[in-house]
Order: C-alpha cells, then structure tokens, then sequence
C-alpha cells in the first residue's frame, strides 16, 4: 500500500490564483481529512469527509473548498489564494470505529502564496 | 482556538534520558493521541488513550490521562537520538464516539542530544 500520497510536494501561487492540492489513499478508509500547519503551531483542521459525497468543515474552512467523489480521493481547493494561507497542508486518513482510531498523514504540500 | 496547550515548548536532553511532555485540554474527549512529527515530515501517530483509560503502555512510551484535570503525560524512556522531533497531542471530542477531528495542541520539540 502506498498510504497517502499528496500532490504536489511544493507549490508557490500568486495572490488570487486558484489550484488544487490532491490527497489519495489506497487503503479503503472513509474518513478523509485536511489540515494546515503554521510555523510553530500544531494542526488545524480545514474540511473533512466521513465518506464519499459527505463533506464538512472544521476549525478554519474559510477560503478552501472540497468534494469526495470517490472513496480514495479528497482534493483541496483554494479558490483565491492569499498570503495568509502560506502554510504546510496534510491530507489524513481513518477508518471510525477500530479499536485505534488512528489516523493516517500524508508527507505534506508545502504552499508559499505571494 | 486549539483544544490543546503542551508544556514545555521545547525540551532538551541527554540520551538515555527520559523526556516528559504535558498536555493540557478544555473540553470533554473521546480520546486523546500522541503523533511524533520529524523536520519537514508528516506526522506518525504513536499512541491513543481513550477516555476511561488512565495509563497506556507502547514500548518505550508511557501515556496518563486524568480527565478530571483535562491533563496528559507523554514519558520518552531511555531516550535516543532518533527520538528528536516534535510531538503533539491531539484531541478527539466527539462524545457518541470517535469522531476523528482531531484538534492539534502546539506541540514539544524535543531534542535528544548524544
């Protein structure tokens, strides 16, 4: 299994310029999540999705959209990009209810907007 | 806001050393987890305590909870060099079960020194 997988690795925008940041995971899990890190900060959750078609927001959602089309693939939108969403993004995966709950992250997309 | 403040924000010693990080929290929780995150990398999840839990084991890792002070330890034993990296609590406050947004504390970097 390859995990989660996150495209591109590194990513440089200009301000108001729109792109997606792709996450797939190839281990069948329904629970689908971003986040974004700061310098010197912990996570914070952007969107999530429980399952295909089923989408929801999070701490900071503003500015950033998603769908779940599928089960393996949960793209991340940012419509107009802005300074402020400078940040390192994780894609994580999970399947509820096993007795670990854990979550699984991808290597991350390290966004510089300008 | 972030459900989750660590003590202390960076902590350096000598290996073979054991290293204790703190995590405080404000609401009710399902469970709470520990991820190690090395530089530049995605986080690696290393433990889960869930709620009714007090103390959890995993090799060199020892986890409390006390939810009557909204509080967890992370204890390193016998640390190593290889144990450099930051680690961060994470909260799951769902309370019909897990829900898996999680809410990231600030995070410890630690340091293990030679």
């Amino acid at each position: 299994n390859a995990g989660v997988t996150q495209t591109p690795k590194f990513q440089v925008l200009k301000t108001g310029q729109s792109m997606t940041l792709q996450c797939a995971q190839d281990m069948n899990h329904e629970y689908m999540s971003w986040y974004r890190q700061d310098p010197g900060m912990g996570l914070r959750l952007i969107h999530y999705s429980v399952g295909a078609g089923i989408t929801d927001q999070g701490e900071v959602p503003n500015g950033y959209n998603v769908s779940r089309s599928t089960t393996e693939d949960f793209p991340l939108r940012l419509l107009s990009a802005a300074p402020s969403q400078t940040s390192v993004y994780f894609c994580a995966s999970s399947v509820p209810g096993l007795s670990t709950d854990t979550q699984y992250f991808g290597p991350g997309t390290r966004l510089t907007v300008l | 806001s972030q459900q989750g403040e660590e003590d202390p924000q960076a902590l350096s010693i000598q290996e073979g050393e054991n290293a204790t990080m703190n995590c405080s929290y404000k609401t009710s929780i399902n469970n709470l987890q520990w991820y190690r995150q090395n530089s530049g990398r995605g986080l690696v999840h290393l433990i889960l305590i869930r709620s009714n839990e007090r103390e959890k084991h995993s090799g060199r890792l020892r986890v409390t909870l006390d939810t009557s002070k909204k509080s967890s330890s992370l204890l390193i034993t016998a640390s190593r060099a290889a144990d450099t990296a930051s680690y961060f609590c994470a909260t799951d406050a769902g309370q019909g079960g897990a829900t898996n947004k999680l809410i990231f504390g600030t995070g410890t970097l630690l340091a293990v020194q030679p």
